[in-house]
């Protein structure tokens, strides 16, 4: 069976500071990866996904992640925060056999300080 | 058309009510999927439809009944709730084919039992 760990739940970081999210993943097969953003009241935003290929996935609002396969992580990345980028952020993870089930980590709420 | 929407947006409703929750897309997607969301944990899967069939039960509570009259439309039946089905309910939908599995969510229905 699938997991996901994220093991900040709260990152308070201050305005154009980077930030790093930081993702586990277990999964006895290969598998797809996902970042989702929720921002308060709302659905939620696909930021980026990996399914194959490059490591390095680049994503929507400046952000990139990369695979680690070794270390079983997909970790998020931005190099500068901005005040918008407070929101709440899922990591998923989707075993690649053809599994209509997306497993969430817990979320880690991004909080950006002036 | 690159949305999933969802109606009614907020929903207030007694123990002996009945009422539904109904989501639409069109973007030919082949999956659609209903989730509950309560505050401050990540969404719960409750219900996988592909090709228009029942895929996937998480063993819900049978006061929630899903349907999916059709590719583009997915309702929510909800009858004789408790008040911890209080939550945001989220629809999303996936094109399963391509390779590509990423979901699409809806911005949610708000429901609070009473």
């Amino acid at each position: 069976a699938q997991s996901v760990t994220q093991l900040d739940s709260q990152v308070p970081v201050f305005e154009e500071a980077p930030v790093e999210l930081r993702c586990n993943y277990s999964s006895s097969v290969s598998v797809y990866l996902f970042w989702y953003v929720q921002y308060p009241n709302q659905g939620l935003q696909l930021l980026l996904k990996y399914l194959s290929g490059s490591t390095l996935v680049k994503g929507i609002n400046g952000f990139e992640a990369e695979f680690n396969k070794s270390q079983t992580s997909f970790h998020l990345r931005k190099p500068s925060v901005h005040i918008s980028d407070t929101a709440e952020y899922f990591c998923a993870v989707s075993e690649d056999f053809g599994n209509e089930k997306l497993t969430f980590g817990t979320g880690t709420r991004l909080t950006i300080i002036p | 058309d690159t949305e999933v929407t969802q109606t009614p947006k907020h929903l207030v409703m007694g123990m002996t009510n009945k009422k539904s929750l109904k989501c639409e897309q069109h973007m030919g997607h082949r999956a659609m999927y209903w989730y509950k969301q309560k505050a401050k944990k990540p969404p719960e899967l409750m219900f996988v439809y592909s090709y228009e069939k029942l895929s996937i039960n998480e063993s819900v509570p049978s006061r929630f009944s899903p349907e999916c009259p059709n590719s583009s439309l997915l309702n929510l039946h909800l009858h004789a709730l408790q008040p911890e089905d209080s939550a945001l309910y989220l629809c999303a939908s996936s094109p399963r084919t391509g390779g590509d599995y990423e979901q699409y969510f809806g911005p949610g229905t708000r429901l609070t039992v009473t």
